[in-house]
């Protein structure tokens, strides 16, 4: 069984401001790495994803996230945020390899606050 | 490309009234996926389909929740007796092929139990 820990409930920052959203998880198996992001009234959108190769995955608005093997992290990072990264931030993971258990197992969220 | 549609958006019930939801995946999406989300924590798989066969219900309470996926296209999920502890937003999310495991996520349904 594979189960997700978001350290962090509450994250708030002030705009311009480097952060750090910690998710550490625990699987028997090998599993591929998700941050999804949650805007309010919205739908839940994939933001970054480690499915194999570098550990270091990029997504198109400036979050990067380190896939851990040693340490089962997989940390989000953002070196200056902006007032539109508001939002509820989930980590999840997903058994590689078979098929019947592939469904995403899904950290209890962080919530990123950022102000002026 | 249309994302995944859910009706309705918000639905308020009686406890012990049913309820029913609906999902309509993206187009070509052989694995469909339904998940209860209660507030302050992150979202839990209930059921999983391919095309329209289950998967995977082992955290689906079977003595009061259905769901059904007729010609591997659209489904429902259906809550009957509704219990308090059923307030929550179900989503429903689909992928092409489960082993790329990009699941794309519709609005959700926000269900009220009073």
């Amino acid at each position: 069984a594979q189960s997700v820990t978001q350290l962090d409930s509450q994250v708030p920052v002030f705009e311009e401001a480097p952060v750090e959203l910690r998710c550490n998880y625990s699987s028997s198996v090998s599993v591929y790495l998700f941050w999804y992001v949650q805007y309010p009234n919205q739908g839940l959108q994939l933001l970054l994803k480690y499915l194999s190769g570098s550990t270091l995955v990029e997504s198109i608005n400036g979050f990067e996230a380190e896939f851990n093997k040693s340490q089962t992290s997989f940390h989000l990072r953002k070196p200056s945020v902006h007032i539109s990264d508001t939002a509820e931030y989930f980590c999840a993971v997903s058994p590689t390899g078979n098929q019947a258990g592939t469904a995403l197992i899904f950290g209890k969220g962080t919530t990123l606050s950022v102000s002026s | 490309e249309a994302g995944v549609a859910q009706s309705p958006r918000y639905k308020i019930i009686e406890k012990r009234q049913s309820v029913a939801f609906w999902c309509n995946p993206i187009s070509g999406h052989a694995t469909l996926y339904w998940y209860q989300q209660i507030l302050g924590q992150g979202p839990k798989l209930l059921i999983q389909f391919q095309n329209n066969g289950v998967v995977d219900d082992s955290q689906l309470p079977k003595d009061r929740f259905s769901a059904e996926r007729l010609k591997g296209v659209d489904s429902t999920l259906k809550i009957q007796p509704a219990k308090l502890e059923d307030s929550a937003v179900y989503l429903c999310a689909s992928s092409l092929d489960p082993r790329r495991t990009e699941a794309f996520f519709g609005q959700g349904t926000r269900l009220t139990v009073v």
